[in-house]
């Protein structure tokens, strides 16, 4: 089975401010992983992926993940966050060739200008 | 850009009543989910649906829920008999299929509230 854990159910942080949402993930086989964003009253937005290759992902809007498959995390980092950043970050894993897509928890990114 | 739509975005029921949650998925894939996500909670596996069978589904997609998808575009979710419990938004999701098989990028629709009286 597969699981993804996020630490931070809400991470506040000052306008340009850098940051780092985080996520591990559990699974027996090689996975696929996702960030998705949710702005308030909206649906799931794929920000970027992980399938396979550069360790490093870039996605929209300036964010940026680092698969590193040692500690099976899957971090989420901006440099320089913008108030249109406040929602809410979604990890996902996925395995090969499976059926369903498994979300975290969420974190709550709560940018204070 | 192609997307996933939804409707109704907003429904009101009474408990016991059926409802019917529609979605259009988009136009070349061929992996159609369901996920739900009650108020402030996680966002849940519900049901995928794959070849116009169910692929997998979780402990949640009991009896009372079912999935149909009876034309070459929309794919339905029943819930044949609704408690408060099943208030939540629910999501549509579709995915294409690569060389490799499913990769899992879902794209969502917008979802359908849900709210049972």
């Amino acid at each position: 089975a597969q699981s993804v854990t996020q630490l931070d159910s809400q991470v506040p942080v000052f306008e340009e401010a850098p940051v780092e949402l985080r996520c591990n993930y559990s699974s027996s086989v090689s996975v696929y992983l996702f960030w998705y964003v949710q702005y308030p009253n909206q649906g799931l937005q794929l920000l970027l992926k992980y399938l396979s290759g550069s360790t490093l992902v870039k996605g929209i809007n300036g964010f940026e993940a680092e698969f590193n498959k040692s500690q099976t995390s899957f971090h989420l980092r901006k440099p320089s966050v913008h108030i249109s950043d406040t929602a809410e970050y979604f990890c996902a894993v996925s395995d090969w060739g499976y059926q369903k897509v498994t979300f975290g928890t969420g974190t709550k990114l709560q940018v204070i200008p | 850009e192609p997307e996933v739509t939804q409707t109704p975005s907003h429904q009101v029921t009474q408990m016991g009543q059926e409802v019917i949650l529609r979605c259009v998925p988009i136009s070349n894939h061929l992996y159609f989910y369901w996920y739900r996500q009650i108020l402030g909670q996680k966002v849940e596996f519900l049901v995928s649906f794959y070849n116009n069978e169910i692929s997998e589904k979780s402990e949640i997609f009991d009896d009372q829920f079912s999935v149909e998808r009876p034309d070459g575009s929309n794919f339905t979710l029943k819930i044949r008999s609704t408690k408060l419990e099943d208030s939540a938004m629910y999501f549509c999701a579709s995915s294409e299929v690569s060389r490799g098989g499913n990769t899992g990028e879902l794209f969502f629709g917008e979802g359908s509230r849900l709210t049972v009286l």
